[in-house]
């Protein structure tokens, strides 16, 4: 089945913890996306990437970082400097125009 | 970026009724996107229309876009309590990729 995974499901972080969430497709899709939710919220766009070793900042990208060293993969890191990091956090990938978004389940960042 | 905006927030409706929600955007697009989100998981692609088209059916999925009006709506018809969600829309922008942003959506309840 193709489809895009993430992990951990659950995740706690303490303070000044960097933390890093997994995600990974098998769709062969160049683009890749990493959006933030917060309760009763929309998503919110922190990364994404288009292409292979390129990604950019979207709109709330302090505290965050990311790489993009294979097409599968696009990994973001939670560092100690994004100061409310507990949040719903979804990774999204898509192929070519006139198709939608592919998301994975999620992962739920809470700070300890 | 682009961003569409959901509307109404909230809506209750009683099972079999049919559910109206809208999107409004701001720019030109070459698509756009409904998605459901149960709670506490990803986002599910339920259907996508061309800007080239002004209906679109899936099941019991109803949608319409009016490129004039730059809005959008989706019509759940006999509604069914497995519908209760929170419903998004999203658009692909031309003139090349943009950042493509998610509204808070509309929650919708559908009493047994």
């Amino acid at each position: 089945d193709g489809g895009i995974t993430q992990s951990p499901k659950y995740l706690f972080r303490k303070e000044g913890q960097n933390v890093t969430l997994s995600c990974e497709q098998n769709l062969n899709h160049d683009a890749m996306y990493w959006y933030r939710q917060d309760p009763g919220q929309g998503l919110r766009l922190i990364y994404y990437s288009q292409i292979v070793n390129d990604f950019q900042k979207g709109d709330i990208a302090e505290g965050y970082s990311v790489s993009r060293e294979k097409k599968e993969s696009f990994p973001l890191t939670v560092t100690s400097a994004q100061k409310n990091p507990t949040a719903f956090y979804l990774c999204a990938s898509k192929g070519t125009a006139n198709y939608g978004y592919t998301f994975g389940s999620g992962t739920r960042l809470t700070v300890v | 970026s682009q961003q569409g905006e959901e509307d109404p927030q909230a809506l209750s409706i009683q099972e079999g009724e049919n559910a109206t929600m809208n999107c409004s955007y701001k720019t030109s697009i070459n698509n756009l996107q409904w998605y459901r989100q149960n709670s506490g998981r990803g986002l599910v692609h339920l259907i996508l229309i061309r800007s080239n088209e002004r209906e679109k059916h899936s099941g019991r999925l109803r949608v319409t876009l009016d490129t004039s009006k730059k809005s959008s709506s989706l019509l759940i018809t006999a509604s069914r309590a497995a519908d209760t969600a929170s419903y998004f829309c999203a658009t692909d922008s031309r003139g090349g990729y943009q950042k493509v942003t998610f509204g808070i959506g509309t929650k919708l309840q559908v009493i047994p």
